[in-house]
């Protein structure tokens, strides 16, 4: 069947450090895989956009990498704020038609 | 700008009973979404528009029904509820049809069915 793993346990980060998140898929070849930003009772936010051509993206201090070999993307903050303290969703666009399959997600918490 | 907007916000319905969740967007986009959020669960696609005038099923799309009412609305009704239908209903839009996008999500209706 196929699945789209995100660690279900949260991660607690200290201020300044770098937050890695893992995204695995199985049984699925996405086409394009996108993060989101969700804070509680809210929407979620679209964060970055990879193609399954592009091996990383960045914007400020956000980086994502696809390994489609792997079948992994990892998700980074860097210089973490608390501010970023949020949960993280993993979307996979299997056909390039935005019908996107998300993981459930991850919490981060970055303490001060 | 307000993006994409839901009502209502909080919704209480028996089981049997109707409703419509509303959903609207003032950025011109020619796709929208409807997905539903449960606990522990991720966000599962119901139904989707393309483009005005076309509608198609998603992952879960049993027991609803939707309406591309023109390009700004998209309308997701329940006809029956059933208390598995209780979930946080998201809406959303994509400026581009058929093929990857930016999505834009709306605020979310939070639907209870006792």
């Amino acid at each position: 069947s196929q699945k789209i793993e995100q660690n279900s346990e949260a991660l607690n980060i200290q201020e300044g450090k770098t937050a890695t998140l893992t995204c695995n898929y199985t049984n699925y070849s996405p086409a394009y895989l996108q993060w989101y930003r969700q804070d509680p009772g809210r929407g979620p936010v679209f964060l970055l956009l990879i193609r399954e051509n592009e091996k990383e993206k960045r914007k400020e201090r956000l980086k994502v990498t696809f390994d489609t070999t792997l079948k992994q993307s990892l998700f980074h903050i860097t210089a973490s704020q608390p501010a970023d303290s949020a949960t993280y969703l993993c979307a996979l666009d299997m056909d390039g038609n935005n019908r996107l399959a998300f993981g459930k997600g991850n919490q981060v918490v970055v303490i001060p | 700008n307000a993006g994409v907007t839901q009502t209502p916000k909080f919704q209480v319905l028996k089981t049997g009973q109707s409703m419509t969740l509303q959903c609207a967007q003032d950025m011109n986009h020619n796709s929208m979404y409807w997905y539903r959020q449960d606990p522990g669960m991720g966000l599962r696609l119901i139904y989707y528009s393309a483009s005005e005038g076309t509608t198609d099923k998603g992952e879960v799309p049993n027991g609803y029904n939707v309406s591309r009412l023109n390009k700004r609305e998209f309308s997701l009704r329940l006809e029956s509820a059933a208390p598995s239908q209780t979930s946080v209903y998201f809406c959303a839009s994509s400026e581009l049809a058929g093929t990857t996008d930016t999505q834009y999500f709306g605020p979310g209706t939070r639907l209870t069915v006792l």
